[in-house]
């Protein structure tokens, strides 16, 4: 079975802190995926990386850089967390041309 | 622009009745459409996935159907359960962006 973790389920945080959401996936596959998921809006695509040290800019990349130094891992980074900033943040992986998704447990994190 | 609309409206119906979700898109080119299901604070689950040039597809009491002249999908779960119960979203992956892009999805409700 596919797993893909997440450092945690709840995060609180409080505005200007720098947050690091860690995502971890036992499939070697290329493509890593981090998401926002907030109601009415659905799940939103904020980075993505397609191979170690490469990533792409998703539709709501503002406010968030990435890291992907190994291959089965992949970091969101909030430089200075808003309150905007508050959602449910979901990683995925996949395999070639980005067929299938398979998401982690998610983060829920709130910031003061 | 590039629209992908799920029913925001919970459906509810009766164990034992057939479940009809729709997924209409717009300005959209979908090489493939594939359905998740998502539990309450959990991230979503494949289901299926329907490439372009496929009408329907089974699996178990699953049935999804893909009218790229409507522009729509339809996702059906026959003699439903109370376990059915969950959010159900639609995706598209191709075209123009060259990346999975979600509809909000439709809240599911099987009553005993």
């Amino acid at each position: 079975d596919v797993k893909v973790t997440q450092s945690s389920r709840y995060l609180v945080k409080r505005t200007g802190e720098k947050v690091f959401l860690e995502c971890v996936q036992d499939m070697d596959h290329e493509n890593m995926f981090w998401y926002r998921q907030d109601p009415g809006l659905g799940l939103r695509l904020i980075y993505f990386s397609y191979d170690v040290k490469m990533k792409e800019k998703g539709d709501i990349p503002e406010g968030y850089s990435v890291s992907r130094e190994k291959k089965e891992r992949f970091s969101l980074i909030l430089e200075s967390a808003s309150t905007n900033q508050t959602s449910m943040y979901l990683c995925a992986e996949a395999g070639g041309h980005q067929e299938t998704q398979y998401f982690g447990p998610g983060t829920r994190l709130l910031v003061l | 622009s590039q629209k992908i609309e799920q029913n925001s409206e919970a459906l509810n119906i009766q164990e034992g009745k057939t479940a009809t979700l729709t997924c209409n898109y717009t300005n959209y080119s979908p090489a493939y459409l594939q359905w998740y299901r998502q539990d309450p604070g959990r991230g979503p689950v494949f289901l299926l996935l329907i490439r372009e040039n496929e009408k329907e597809k089974r699996k178990e009491r699953l049935k999804v159907t893909f009218d790229t002249t409507l522009k729509q999908s339809l996702f059906h779960i026959t003699a439903s359960q109370p376990a059915d119960s969950a959010t159900y979203l639609c995706a598209l992956y191709g075209g123009a962006t060259n990346k999975l892009i979600f509809g909000t999805g439709t809240l599911l409700a099987v009553q005993p």
